[in-house]
């Protein structure tokens, strides 16, 4: 079973500053996907940035990018120029090809003023 | 419609009622995830199907829940003899086949009284 572990339960950054949320995963999958989704209060999920394995260029979002360490089974968020409307839950997921995703406990992230 | 539609948003049940939480994914999306999230936890995979066929089910927590989809679109998570330990958000999401991102509805917050 793919397991997903998000050792930062709670983050703060000031606004402007680059924060960086970690995650890391287990499994014997070679090709996957990891995902980090973005939870405000109102409960929707709303992906922020994906990332397939088999490719070795981390994925950039506009102020989101990962570091995606393979070997390693590391998958970590770069917020850069960090914003009010940041603050939020963030989860890690992993899926499967054609599978279920799994996700981490989360990172809950305030940017201050 | 479009995004995925998951009703009623709100559910209040006493211990003991059976309940129903509908799911409505994007049109055409093969996948389709739920998952229960407890209050300030990331969300738990519950179970999946690829159309109307259940792939895993895994993560349901007792006999006491149900899921199906019997004509691959609209799925229903049933919940009979409600507890305490039910009360979570239950969220659904789905997925195309071969896409890689996968799409949540607001949820369906059950308290069990």
């Amino acid at each position: 079973a793919q397991t997903v572990t998000q050792s930062q339960p709670e983050m703060s950054v000031q606004e402007a500053e680059t924060v960086t949320l970690s995650c890391t995963y287990d499994t014997s999958e070679n090709n996957y996907y990891l995902f980090w989704y973005k939870q405000p209060p109102s409960r929707q999920m709303i992906l922020v940035i994906r990332q397939e394995a088999y490719k070795q260029q981390n994925a950039t979002e506009n102020r989101f990018s990962v570091n995606f360490q393979k070997a390693a089974k590391s998958f970590s968020l770069k917020i850069s120029d960090s914003q009010l409307g940041d603050t939020a839950m963030y989860f890690c997921a992993f899926m499967k090809l054609l599978g279920d995703m799994r996700f981490g406990a989360g990172t809950r992230l305030t940017v201050k003023p | 419609g479009a995004g995925v539609s998951q009703s009623p948003r709100y559910k209040v049940a006493k211990r003991g009622q059976d309940v129903a939480l509908r799911c409505d994914p994007i049109s055409g999306h093969v996948s389709l995830f739920w998952y229960q999230q407890a209050l300030g936890q990331g969300p738990e995979f519950l179970t999946y199907f690829q159309n109307e066929a259940q792939l895993d089910k895994s993560g349901l927590p007792s006999d006491r829940f149900f899921a199906e989809r019997p004509e691959g679109s609209v799925s229903t998570l049933k919940i009979q003899r409600t507890q305490q330990e039910d009360s979570a958000v239950y969220l659904c999401a789905s997925s195309q086949r071969t896409a890689t991102e996968a799409f949540f509805g607001q949820g369906t917050r059950l308290t069990v009284v």
